[in-house]
């Protein structure tokens, strides 16, 4: 079974608007990361935050996390037509296996 | 640098018949892994592998076996192919340090079809 599940599975929106999409899993986690996947390719890490963080910047993205919730956020803002992917949060389900939630699939609109 | 390689990008295979999907990373990793993702899901993985000459099931290992073959070597064996496991696989490695937090590196895929 999955770890993570995001909401919603599919989000379109237009250029320039903020995306935001969630992440909620059962068990406790060390850290919690996102991947995007561009269609028809492999996926690429995007950010990570460790359970004792509640927030981190990277460049357009912001990630949030919320353990009592068992949930994270992950906000593109000022999206592009680049943005359109599939992303996807991941937990470290032991020391160095991580288990992927299902994913949101994100169109920007041009 | 090349980061992690699959062999091949597609295959179609009748059932019953087998093939090995080749995997290699350049980083230096110790940790490989093997995953399929299927239709608008997530990835599942099959098995992976902490170091060199160890391997270990993950989700969903039956249908397949493994071999970490080097440091920078990692394939996955389909011994009798079945419609179930048409799937998209992804090898990946990841970063170093068993008490850091790590990312881990995909590769592009290979599309199978199991007729």
């Amino acid at each position: 079974s999955q770890q993570g599940e995001e909401d919603p599975q599919a989000l379109s929106i237009q250029e320039g608007e903020n995306a935001t999409m969630n992440c909620s899993y059962k068990t406790s986690i060390n850290n919690l990361q996102w991947y995007r996947q561009n269609s028809g390719r492999g996926l690429v890490h995007l950010i990570l935050i460790r359970s004792n963080e509640r927030e981190k910047h990277s460049g357009r993205l912001r990630v949030t996390l919320d353990t009592s919730k068992k949930s994270s956020s992950l906000l593109i803002t000022a999206s592009r037509a680049a943005d359109t992917a599939s992303y996807f949060c991941a937990t470290d389900g032991s020391s160095y296996k991580l288990i992927f939630g299902s994913g949101t699939r994100l169109l920007v609109r041009p | 640098n090349a980061g992690v390689t699959q062999t091949p990008k597609f295959q179609v295979l009748k059932t019953g018949q087998s093939m090995t999907l080749q995997c290699a990373q350049d980083m230096n990793h110790n940790s490989m892994y093997w995953y399929r993702q299927d239709p608008g899901m997530g990835l599942r993985l099959i098995y992976y592998s902490a170091s060199e000459g160890t391997t270990d099931k993950g989700e969903v290992p039956n249908g397949y076996n493994v071999s970490r073959l080097n440091k920078r070597e990692f394939s996955l064996r389909l011994e009798s192919a079945a419609p179930s496991q048409t799937s998209v696989y992804f090898c990946a490695s990841r970063t170093e340090g068993w008490t850091d937090p790590y990312e881990q590196y995909f590769g592009p895929g290979t599309r199978l079809t199991v007729t």
